[in-house]
């Protein structure tokens, strides 16, 4: 079972920051956050990981709550193109289990 | 292109036909993972190799499915007497190491058991 919760769906509006939600009050010191998106009849992206520190890349932004239970995702200016089902995956770094568990995302729309 | 590549993109055949899929990774990934997604859910974990060594099975593995990566490069995954409930999309992805970065994923092959 995915270990993190994500609401189901989203709107934004084009032009605005897109801030969508995580939680993941069960993570080990050990795992790290990562997001994913997949645009209908694609393969997942990768968009972002981190361990405890907020992360930057040119897609988007990664906040993590102090106590690592949540995180949000930013996408700062969010286009149409970006209307996708955003992952959200706790995911360990050392031993053991290596597969990424997907949960059902949040279906993210960005309206014009 | 120097991404994931997977083929065939699609894939019609019938019940009790055996099929094959196949993964080209980003060069020099040494873990390659393969995922099956079936409609209106998230991608489901079935196997992980890192070089040619397949390290990890999900129970969603059936003996009906075989995965192989014979020189440590592209991979393949085999369904044998496939069944209708086998329908869907199969993933791939790869990465260099799971503790240095993600895992990208190729487009996937949809399969289609009629």
């Amino acid at each position: 079972d995915a270990k993190t919760t994500q609401p189901p769906s989203m709107d934004c509006a084009e032009g605005r920051a897109a801030n969508l939600p995580c939680n993941h009050s069960t993570i080990s010191g050990n795992e790290y956050v990562y997001w994913y998106r997949q645009i209908h009849s694609q393969g997942p992206q990768y968009i972002i990981h981190g361990l405890k520190n907020n992360e930057t890349n040119e897609m988007a932004s990664l906040i993590i709550t102090e106590d690592r239970k949540s995180s949000t995702l930013i996408l700062p200016h969010a286009t149409l193109r970006d209307t996708a089902v955003y992952y959200c995956i706790v995911r360990v770094a050392g031993g053991g289990a290596d597969g990424l568990t997907f949960g059902k995302g949040t279906h993210l729309i960005i309206q014009p | 292109d120097t991404g994931v590549s997977q083929d065939p993109r699609h894939k019609i055949t019938k019940r009790g036909q055996n099929v094959t899929f196949r993964c080209d990774p980003i060069s020099e990934h040494n873990r390659l993972y393969w995922y099956r997604q079936t409609l209106g859910q998230g991608p489901e974990f079935l196997t992980y190799f890192q070089n040619e060594a397949q390290l990890e099975k999900s129970r969603l593995l059936s003996d009906r499915f075989s995965a192989e990566r014979p020189k440590g490069s592209f991979s393949t995954l085999e369904i044998q007497r496939t069944e209708q409930g086998d329908s869907a999309m199969y993933l791939c992805a790869s990465s260099l190491d799971r503790a240095l970065g993600p895992a990208f994923f190729g487009q996937g092959t949809r399969l289609t058991v009629v």
